[in-house]
């Protein structure tokens, strides 16, 4: 089955801490994988996506395909990261379509 | 550019009733994605239309949900009749034609439906 695994609902830091945001996957064959992001009244947009492998507002994910895992790190938050975050997996070339997990919304404190 | 435009923005009808959500895509994207969220769960993909072609309506839940893009431009959304579990946020996204890497979707606001 194709599915996406996001472990927490919520993630609360304080500014300046580390930030990772879990993400796992369930799917036979090659995926891309994506981590979209909806900030407070704005739409869900991309973030970034593992082929391009780059970094966007200090954020990286790295796909590890042994452990089936895209987790979401940056190295220093900052109060603007507060956001709902969601993990994406599109699983057919053809199709495009994505398979979200359940998102988890990131808190950082000042 | 507006981007992606979803109406309305809320709807609210009761069980039994008609309704029916319009998307219209970013000008020149071919690729249009209806997409919807029921509270406390993911989001979950329903449909893609390449212009007025389904190419996938695998997440379409019942034969209650009818999608049409008529001339390849907007798309509406039709629940009849509604229930109390097609509640929630559906968003429509749209790309360009797909070509060997993947075309980022741009994902509209949403309509939040709530049935009563």
């Amino acid at each position: 089955a194709q599915r996406v695994t996001q472990p927490e609902k919520l993630l609360s830091v304080f500014k300046g801490a580390p930030v990772e945001l879990k993400c796992n996957y369930s799917y036979s064959g090659s995926p891309e994988l994506f981590w979209y992001v909806q900030y407070s009244r704005q739409r869900l947009q991309l973030l970034l996506r593992h082929i391009s492998r780059e970094s966007i507002k200090g954020f990286t994910a790295d796909l590890n395909k042994g452990e089936t895992s895209f987790h979401l790190k940056k190295p220093f938050a900052q109060e603007e990261d507060s956001a709902m975050y969601y993990c994406a997996l599109s699983p057919v070339r053809n199709t495009d379509k994505l398979i979200f997990g359940t998102g988890t919304r990131l808190q950082v404190f000042p | 550019e507006a981007g992606v435009t979803q109406f309305p923005s809320h709807s609210v009808i009761e069980k039994g009733q008609t309704v029916t959500l319009r998307c219209d895509p970013i000008s020149g994207h071919d690729n249009l994605y209806w997409y919807r969220r029921v509270m406390g769960k993911e989001i979950k993909f329903l449909l893609h239309f390449v212009k007025e072609s389904k190419q996938d309506e695998s997440g379409m839940p019942n034969n209650r949900f009818l999608a049409e893009r008529t001339g390849g431009t907007y798309s509406t959304l039709k629940v009849q009749p509604a229930e109390l579990e097609d509640s929630g946020v559906y968003f429509c996204a749209s790309s360009q034609v797909a070509g060997h890497s993947y075309n980022e979707q741009f994902f509209g606001p949403g309509t939040r439906l709530t049935v009563l």
